[in-house]
């Protein structure tokens, strides 16, 4: 099993369309979380960090669910500069204590129709 | 502005050469990381550094080599030893522990 597993899309969505995406995780003992925005050819960037309670940021609302090892992101209103790929990042420790890395999913492509 | 650079944007390699992709960043960072991007494929980790004059294999640490003289430096070596170079390369640095990554904008190396 991967350890950060996302459905690679893609997703074409129309415009003020609402749209949600799954991630899920092997690691029970990450501690954090995070949805990263690339564009093409681009490097990735930080779009939010995932907290327990939930948080949400104008249009984009992220959610962990610890139990069923899961994070979602929610994407209100859509558009059209919304059309990146969508990373999901978690961060697992490494094998000595302190040695901490990110660790990639491969991304869900989304593209918003006029 | 603070922020973490790449250079070259491009670079092309020829067969049997090695090759250093530069990255440097003025953000304080202590962490710094060095990942390949393939299409269709996740981030994989080639090296990290979480402190001056010590680093990490990742995950894909064969064929490349790291250095970390100074907290704002970790140049990446692409040694002729790493079959299948062709890739974008991107380095990131992070305050430690528990924080998102800042991303440098990456190169993209060519074999020719």
């Amino acid at each position: 099993r991967k350890e950060v597993e996302q459905d690679p899309g893609p997703f074409n969505v129309p415009e003020g369309a609402t749209v949600a995406f799954n991630c899920t995780y092997s690691n029970s003992a990450s501690q954090s979380f995070f949805w990263y925005r690339q564009d093409c050819r681009k490097e990735p960037k930080l779009l939010m960090s995932v907290y327990s309670s939930g948080n949400e940021d104008g249009r984009f609302t992220a959610q962990l669910n610890r139990a069923s090892q899961y994070i979602s992101l929610l994407i209100r209103d859509s558009k059209l500069s919304d059309s990146a790929t969508y990373l999901c990042v978690v961060n697992s420790r490494g094998a000595n204590f302190g040695n901490e890395k990110l660790t990639f999913g491969t991304g869900t492509r989304l593209t918003i129709i006029p | 502005d603070g922020g973490i650079t790449q250079s070259p944007k491009y670079l092309f390699r020829k067969e049997g050469q090695n090759v250093t992709l530069s990255c440097e960043q003025n953000l304080n960072h202590d962490a710094m990381y060095w990942y390949r991007q393939d299409p269709g494929q996740g981030l994989r980790l080639i090296y990290y550094s979480q402190i001056v004059n010590d680093f990490q294999k990742g995950d894909i640490a064969e064929g490349y080599s790291v250095s970390r003289e100074k907290k704002e430096s970790f140049p990446l070596t692409v040694t002729s030893a790493q079959k299948n170079p062709t890739a974008f390369y991107l380095c990131a640095s992070t305050p430690i522990a528990n924080y998102g990554y800042t991303f440098g904008s990456g190169t993209r190396l060519t074999v020719v």
